[in-house]
């Protein structure tokens, strides 16, 4: 089974720096897509960042950015020019390319913090 | 669109009593999911569907049940509610294909006393 873990579990940033969310994920998949969800204090799960294992290049979404390292199975988060509206719990989480479920396996969260 | 859209917000059971958590989708998802997330956890999957008709057991689906009458509605029921099922539920849907946003609801706080 696939598992996702997020070794740190708080991280705090100063507005306008970046700051790098950890993420590293274990499968015997070669082909799979991985997430980043955003959860504020209004507990609504929002779509961050994806990625397809099959791409070698790295998404991005305006200030956000990953570091896909498929042989390490790392999946990083950089936010860029932080922000006081990025504060909130980060999720990364996997999804199988196999039929059926096509359910997401989430780590254990982020909690990210911006310092005015 | 609505999107996904969960019902109650937040809910008290005791011990034994039993409900059901309403969730809908006006996106014509194939796919729907529920999950529970326990204080300081990621989400964990508690059953899922992939059409009308057709469920199967995520994670952890002890406690629980669900049907799929239709595409829009996928109630979750809780039977003999216990003080460990206390969780926020949200209720997810998708179209097919891995790469799709899965699209959450709101969530429901529930807390069994």
């Amino acid at each position: 089974a696939q598992t996702v873990t997020q070794s740190q579990p708080e991280m705090s940033v100063q507005e306008a720096e970046t700051v790098t969310l950890s993420c590293t994920y274990d499968t015997s998949e070669s082909d799979y897509y991985l997430f980043w969800y955003k959860q504020p204090p209004s507990r609504q799960m929002i779509l961050v960042i994806r990625q397809e294992a099959y791409k070698q290049q790295n998404a991005t979404e305006n200030r956000f950015s990953v570091n896909f390292q498929k042989a390490a199975k790392s999946f990083s988060l950089k936010i860029s020019d932080s922000q006081l509206g990025d504060a909130a719990m980060y999720f990364c989480a996997y999804r199988t390319s196999q039929g059926g479920s096509e359910k997401l396996v989430f780590g254990k969260g982020t909690k990210l913090t911006v310092n005015p | 669109n609505a999107g996904v859209t969960q019902t109650p917000k937040f809910r008290i059971l005791k011990i034994g009593q039993s409900m059901t958590l309403q969730c809908a989708q006006d996106m014509n998802h194939n796919y729907m999911y529920w999950y529970r997330q326990d204080p300081g956890m990621g989400l964990k999957l508690i059953y899922y569907s992939v059409g009308a008709g057709i469920t199967d057991k995520g994670e952890v689906p002890n406690g629980y049940n669900v049907s799929r009458s239709t595409t829009e509605d996928f109630p979750l029921r809780l039977e003999l509610a216990a003080p460990s099922q206390t969780s926020v539920y949200f209720c997810a849907s998708s179209k097919r294909g891995g790469s799709n946003e899965q699209f959450f609801g709101p969530g429901t706080r529930l807390t069994v006393l």
